[in-house]
Order: structure tokens, then sequence, then C-alpha cells
């Protein structure tokens, strides 16, 4: 159980392409997503928190009109990268958690999304 | 714990052995913590948490200790396997503007030898 896809794994684009990535909560009911950014060799870093039909939270650092975070439904949230540029060539992991605001439930992360732009 | 940049501290043990990952974390606020295991080109996968109001935790081959005092976590991992080989991030969990969410150490490399 709590199985959770991500979608491309793999996107290779050109510079200035806008690139859309799914998070899906294949068994369960994600009310809470999160998107984090990993370089290599590096930790994750928190990019956003969003919440099923609202706004999403977004770090300090992190640019809202540059990576839009849609969490339309329980089981889907997507990440897009507008506009990327060679130095938003990263792997994009997502995780998806049960429960709302303080929640006992953990996160269950994706495989993430090895970003390349050319 | 503080991301330490481009060097993973590695450590790297005889298939067998016993291993022990540390990390230091920093909000002593935080009551909730989890080790995780990244393989590569993988998302990380959940090992083992511990809550603030306990020391330690034990689970299958693995052991968590928690020492609040001096803000420091460490994972015990018995018989070492070479599936064992991964990065293993500490992660605390904290709370912002309403959602807990969860702060990643900088990870430690485990290299396991035949």
């Amino acid at each position: 159980g709590a199985v959770v896809s991500q979608h491309p794994s793999w996107v290779i684009c050109k510079s200035g392409t806008s690139v859309k990535i799914e998070c899906r909560s294949l068994d369960f009911q994600a009310t809470t997503m999160f998107w984090y950014r990993q370089f290599p060799k590096q930790s994750l870093m928190l990019m956003a928190t969003s919440n099923e039909g609202s706004k999403a939270t977004y770090e300090q650092g992190v640019e809202k009109d540059k990576f839009l975070i849609n969490h339309a439904s329980l089981t889907l949230s997507t990440l897009t990268v507008t506009s990327a540029h060679p130095e938003d060539s990263s792997f994009y992991i997502c995780s998806a958690r049960a429960g709302t605001g303080i929640s006992n439930q953990p996160q269950h992360f994706g495989d993430g999304t090895r970003l390349s732009i050319l | 714990g503080e991301n330490v940049g481009l060097h993973l501290p590695t450590l790297s043990v005889q298939e067998g052995d016993n291993s022990i990952i540390n990390c230091a974390y920093s909000n002593s606020a935080s009551d909730y913590f989890i080790w995780y295991k990244q393989e590569s080109g993988k998302g990380p996968q959940f090992i083992i948490d511990i809550r603030s109001n306990m020391d330690k935790r034990q689970g299958q081959r693995v052991t968590v200790l928690l020492n609040k005092t001096v803000k420091h976590l460490s994972l015990q991992i018995a018989a070492t396997q070479p599936g064992d080989s991964a990065v293993y991030f500490c992660a605390e969990g904290g709370f912002s503007g309403g959602y807990n969410k969860l702060i990643f150490g900088a990870g430690t490399r485990l290299a396991v030898h035949p």
C-alpha cells in the first residue's frame, strides 16, 4: 500500500520549454503533497506544500510563478516548470500524505523525475 | 541537519558487520524523526521513525536512537548486506504555517563491501 507514482521519470527538453510533472497517489487519498528538488550528491530541499483544493505554500526562495503547482484532486498534484532553463535541471521528487495540517501520517515518496534542460 | 554541499560523507563497511549512521538535527522543537534510504535514481524509502517521547525504537535489523539533549539521531543496521548500499537521510518533522513538513539532513552514503 501507499504507492506514489511520478510521471515522467526522465525528461529532456530545450531551454524555454515548460515541463509538467505529475504525482499520483495510487491507493490512498493524498490531502497533502510535497514537492522537493534534489541536486546531485545533495539532500532533498522542500520547494512547496500543496493541499487539495487550495493554493500551494512555497518555501522561501522558490518562485511560485516559475514552479506552478496544481493539486486539483485527492490523487493528483502537478508541478509545471515554466520557461525552463539549464539551471532548472535537477531531480524533482514528490511525496504524498493523507491528512491535512498537523498529521501523524507519514509521507510516501515517488521515484522522482530527472529533468534535463539543454 | 545541514546540507553540507557537494560531498556526501561515506561509510564503508564489510558485509555482515553492523553499521551506524549518525545525524545531527537542528530544531529542538522537532518531535518526529525519520530515516530514509535512497537508492540511485529513486525516491526516498521509509526505514523507521521515532517520536521525541522515545529514545530508542527497533525494527527489522534496524534500530534508531534519539538523544534530544545533544540533538543527535543514529541509525544502526545489523548484519549489513550489499542491498543496504544506498544514501541514508535523516529527516526531522517540523511545523510551519499549519503544515508539518520534513527537513532533510545532508545524507550519508553507505557502501557495503563483500
